[in-house]
Protein backbone atom coordinates (compact mmCIF):
# COMPACT_ATOMS: atom_id res chain seq x y z
CA UNK A 1 0.00 0.00 0.00
CA UNK A 2 1.40 3.80 -0.63
CA UNK A 3 1.17 6.34 2.14
CA UNK A 4 2.27 9.86 2.19
CA UNK A 5 2.33 11.71 5.00
CA UNK A 6 2.94 15.54 5.88
CA UNK A 7 3.23 16.07 9.68
CA UNK A 8 2.78 20.06 9.08
CA UNK A 9 -0.97 20.38 9.11
CA UNK A 10 -0.57 24.28 9.01
CA UNK A 11 2.41 26.71 9.07
CA UNK A 12 2.27 30.46 9.24
CA UNK A 13 5.56 32.89 7.93
CA UNK A 14 5.89 36.57 7.74
CA UNK A 15 6.86 37.58 3.98
CA UNK A 16 10.20 36.82 2.90
CA UNK A 17 11.34 34.22 5.39
CA UNK A 18 11.91 30.61 4.18
CA UNK A 19 9.58 27.82 4.60
CA UNK A 20 9.91 23.72 3.99
CA UNK A 21 7.68 21.75 3.87
CA UNK A 22 7.59 17.96 4.46
CA UNK A 23 6.86 14.69 3.16
CA UNK A 24 7.34 11.57 3.86
CA UNK A 25 6.25 8.43 1.60
CA UNK A 26 5.78 5.07 1.94
CA UNK A 27 6.09 1.96 -1.04
CA UNK A 28 6.67 -1.20 -1.92
CA UNK A 29 7.69 -0.19 -5.54
CA UNK A 30 10.95 -0.05 -6.89
CA UNK A 31 9.84 2.29 -9.87
CA UNK A 32 7.92 5.18 -8.27
CA UNK A 33 6.96 9.23 -8.96
CA UNK A 34 6.73 11.74 -6.65
CA UNK A 35 4.81 15.01 -6.90
CA UNK A 36 4.04 18.41 -4.97
CA UNK A 37 0.53 20.34 -6.15
CA UNK A 38 -0.26 23.74 -4.93
CA UNK A 39 -3.64 24.10 -4.41
CA UNK A 40 -4.70 28.43 -3.88
CA UNK A 41 -7.74 29.59 -2.25
CA UNK A 42 -9.45 29.52 -5.61
CA UNK A 43 -9.40 25.70 -5.27
CA UNK A 44 -8.06 24.41 -8.11
CA UNK A 45 -4.76 22.27 -8.35
CA UNK A 46 -1.71 23.21 -9.65
CA UNK A 47 1.33 21.17 -10.73
CA UNK A 48 4.56 21.86 -9.44
CA UNK A 49 6.84 19.37 -9.67
CA UNK A 50 7.94 15.41 -10.90
CA UNK A 51 10.27 13.05 -9.88
CA UNK A 52 11.43 9.64 -10.67
CA UNK A 53 12.83 7.54 -7.90
CA UNK A 54 15.78 6.78 -10.25
CA UNK A 55 16.71 10.64 -9.46
CA UNK A 56 17.54 12.35 -6.77
CA UNK A 57 19.35 15.21 -7.71
CA UNK A 58 17.53 18.27 -6.10
CA UNK A 59 15.80 20.54 -8.29
CA UNK A 60 15.60 24.57 -8.42
CA UNK A 61 13.19 26.53 -9.92
CA UNK A 62 13.66 30.11 -9.22
CA UNK A 63 12.44 30.34 -5.27
CA UNK A 64 11.29 26.45 -5.35
CA UNK A 65 13.30 23.51 -4.72
CA UNK A 66 13.29 19.80 -3.79
CA UNK A 67 14.96 17.77 -1.57
CA UNK A 68 14.58 14.08 -2.63
CA UNK A 69 16.03 11.69 -0.21
CA UNK A 70 15.48 8.21 -1.00
CA UNK A 71 17.48 6.78 2.00
CA UNK A 72 14.34 8.17 4.38
CA UNK A 73 11.93 8.20 1.96
CA UNK A 74 11.64 12.29 1.97
CA UNK A 75 10.58 14.47 -0.79
CA UNK A 76 10.60 18.09 0.94
CA UNK A 77 9.48 21.52 -1.13
CA UNK A 78 11.30 24.53 0.08
CA UNK A 79 10.11 28.24 -0.93
CA UNK A 80 12.67 30.94 -0.58
CA UNK A 81 12.34 34.84 0.13
CA UNK A 82 7.97 33.86 0.63
CA UNK A 83 5.57 35.77 -1.12
CA UNK A 84 1.69 36.62 0.34
CA UNK A 85 0.82 34.76 -3.52
CA UNK A 86 2.59 31.65 -1.77
CA UNK A 87 -0.05 31.05 0.45
CA UNK A 88 -1.90 27.74 -0.66
CA UNK A 89 -2.39 24.55 0.64
CA UNK A 90 0.46 22.20 -1.03
CA UNK A 91 0.00 18.55 -1.43
CA UNK A 92 2.71 15.62 -2.10
CA UNK A 93 1.22 12.92 -4.24
CA UNK A 94 2.70 9.51 -5.00
CA UNK A 95 2.38 6.92 -7.80
CA UNK A 96 4.20 3.67 -7.90
CA UNK A 97 3.54 1.81 -11.01
CA UNK A 98 4.51 -1.72 -9.92
CA UNK A 99 1.33 -1.99 -7.32
CA UNK A 100 -1.18 0.98 -7.87
CA UNK A 101 -0.98 1.58 -11.13
CA UNK A 102 -1.12 5.56 -12.38
CA UNK A 103 -2.95 6.52 -9.55
CA UNK A 104 -2.03 9.34 -7.32
CA UNK A 105 -1.53 8.77 -3.36
CA UNK A 106 -1.51 12.32 -1.75
CA UNK A 107 -0.87 13.71 1.76
CA UNK A 108 -3.03 15.37 3.89
CA UNK A 109 -1.96 18.88 2.65
CA UNK A 110 0.03 21.63 4.15
CA UNK A 111 -2.16 24.98 4.88
CA UNK A 112 0.88 27.95 4.20
CA UNK A 113 -0.49 30.89 5.36
CA UNK A 114 2.40 33.88 4.28
CA UNK A 115 1.20 36.95 6.64
CA UNK A 116 3.37 40.91 5.14
CA UNK B 1 -1.11 25.88 -22.32
CA UNK B 2 -3.76 23.57 -22.96
CA UNK B 3 -5.50 22.86 -19.87
CA UNK B 4 -7.80 20.60 -18.52
CA UNK B 5 -11.83 22.22 -18.33
CA UNK B 6 -14.62 20.98 -16.54
CA UNK B 7 -18.02 21.70 -16.39
CA UNK B 8 -20.15 22.94 -14.70
CA UNK B 9 -17.96 24.92 -11.86
CA UNK B 10 -20.49 24.38 -9.34
CA UNK B 11 -23.67 21.84 -9.31
CA UNK B 12 -26.44 21.80 -6.81
CA UNK B 13 -29.03 18.68 -6.70
CA UNK B 14 -31.40 16.87 -4.85
CA UNK B 15 -30.63 13.65 -2.74
CA UNK B 16 -31.64 10.62 -4.76
CA UNK B 17 -30.97 12.67 -8.38
CA UNK B 18 -28.67 11.83 -10.69
CA UNK B 19 -25.96 13.67 -12.08
CA UNK B 20 -23.01 14.16 -14.74
CA UNK B 21 -20.17 15.90 -14.30
CA UNK B 22 -18.34 16.82 -17.48
CA UNK B 23 -14.85 17.32 -18.29
CA UNK B 24 -12.66 18.37 -21.45
CA UNK B 25 -9.13 16.98 -21.31
CA UNK B 26 -5.96 17.98 -22.59
CA UNK B 27 -5.89 16.56 -26.28
CA UNK B 28 -2.92 14.57 -27.20
CA UNK B 29 -3.93 12.95 -23.66
CA UNK B 30 -3.91 9.17 -23.25
CA UNK B 31 -5.01 8.78 -19.74
CA UNK B 32 -8.11 10.20 -17.95
CA UNK B 33 -8.89 10.59 -14.01
CA UNK B 34 -11.11 11.21 -11.74
CA UNK B 35 -10.60 12.43 -7.85
CA UNK B 36 -12.53 14.08 -5.44
CA UNK B 37 -11.86 15.82 -2.30
CA UNK B 38 -14.35 16.45 0.58
CA UNK B 39 -14.24 19.73 2.04
CA UNK B 40 -10.98 20.39 3.80
CA UNK B 41 -9.91 17.21 3.26
CA UNK B 42 -7.42 15.48 1.10
CA UNK B 43 -7.92 14.61 -2.69
CA UNK B 44 -8.67 11.14 -3.36
CA UNK B 45 -8.89 8.68 -6.28
CA UNK B 46 -11.57 7.54 -7.54
CA UNK B 47 -11.33 5.85 -11.12
CA UNK B 48 -8.53 6.18 -14.24
CA UNK B 49 -9.49 5.18 -17.72
CA UNK B 50 -7.35 4.06 -20.68
CA UNK B 51 -7.97 3.05 -23.88
CA UNK B 52 -11.89 3.48 -23.63
CA UNK B 53 -11.90 1.40 -20.46
CA UNK B 54 -11.72 1.78 -16.69
CA UNK B 55 -7.93 0.45 -15.91
CA UNK B 56 -8.24 1.29 -11.97
CA UNK B 57 -10.85 2.16 -9.79
CA UNK B 58 -11.20 2.81 -6.13
CA UNK B 59 -13.43 1.55 -3.22
CA UNK B 60 -15.09 4.85 -3.14
CA UNK B 61 -16.31 4.14 -6.78
CA UNK B 62 -19.07 1.96 -6.24
CA UNK B 63 -21.86 0.75 -8.40
CA UNK B 64 -23.13 4.20 -8.04
CA UNK B 65 -20.67 5.50 -10.16
CA UNK B 66 -19.82 4.96 -14.14
CA UNK B 67 -17.37 6.47 -16.74
CA UNK B 68 -17.88 7.40 -20.24
CA UNK B 69 -15.72 9.10 -23.26
CA UNK B 70 -18.96 9.53 -25.30
CA UNK B 71 -16.85 10.88 -27.97
CA UNK B 72 -12.97 11.96 -28.83
CA UNK B 73 -13.36 15.22 -26.24
CA UNK B 74 -15.27 14.67 -23.26
CA UNK B 75 -14.86 12.15 -20.36
CA UNK B 76 -18.00 11.66 -17.37
CA UNK B 77 -18.56 11.40 -14.51
CA UNK B 78 -21.62 10.35 -13.47
CA UNK B 79 -23.29 9.72 -9.84
CA UNK B 80 -26.65 7.58 -10.55
CA UNK B 81 -28.99 8.60 -6.94
CA UNK B 82 -26.80 10.50 -5.19
CA UNK B 83 -26.08 10.77 -1.59
CA UNK B 84 -25.12 13.69 0.71
CA UNK B 85 -21.59 12.34 1.50
CA UNK B 86 -20.97 12.34 -2.34
CA UNK B 87 -20.73 16.50 -1.73
CA UNK B 88 -17.28 17.39 -2.45
CA UNK B 89 -14.94 18.77 -5.25
CA UNK B 90 -14.72 16.47 -7.58
CA UNK B 91 -11.42 16.73 -9.85
CA UNK B 92 -10.95 15.95 -13.36
CA UNK B 93 -7.47 15.35 -14.64
CA UNK B 94 -5.61 13.76 -17.61
CA UNK B 95 -1.88 12.90 -18.71
CA UNK B 96 -0.01 11.73 -21.64
CA UNK B 97 2.53 9.94 -19.32
CA UNK B 98 3.32 10.45 -15.78
CA UNK B 99 2.36 14.52 -14.80
CA UNK B 100 -1.19 14.54 -14.15
CA UNK B 101 -2.72 17.89 -15.21
CA UNK B 102 -6.01 18.49 -13.41
CA UNK B 103 -9.13 20.55 -14.25
CA UNK B 104 -10.41 23.75 -11.69
CA UNK B 105 -13.21 21.00 -10.22
CA UNK B 106 -16.97 20.98 -10.26
CA UNK B 107 -17.72 21.54 -6.44
CA UNK B 108 -20.89 19.55 -5.93
CA UNK B 109 -23.39 20.42 -3.47
CA UNK B 110 -25.91 17.32 -2.42
CA UNK B 111 -29.17 18.53 -0.67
Amino acid sequence: AQKVTQAQTEISVVEKEDVTLDCVYETRDTTYYLFWYKQPPSGELVFLIRRNSFDEQNEISGRYSWNFQKSTSSFNFTITASQVVDSAVYFCALSGLETSGSRLTFGEGTQLTVNP
Amino acid sequence: EPEVTQTPSHQVTQMGQEVILRCVPISNHLYFYWYRQILGQKVEFLVSFYNNEISEKSEIFDDQFSVERPDGSNFTLKIRSTKLEDSAMYFCASSRQEAQHFGDGTRLSIL
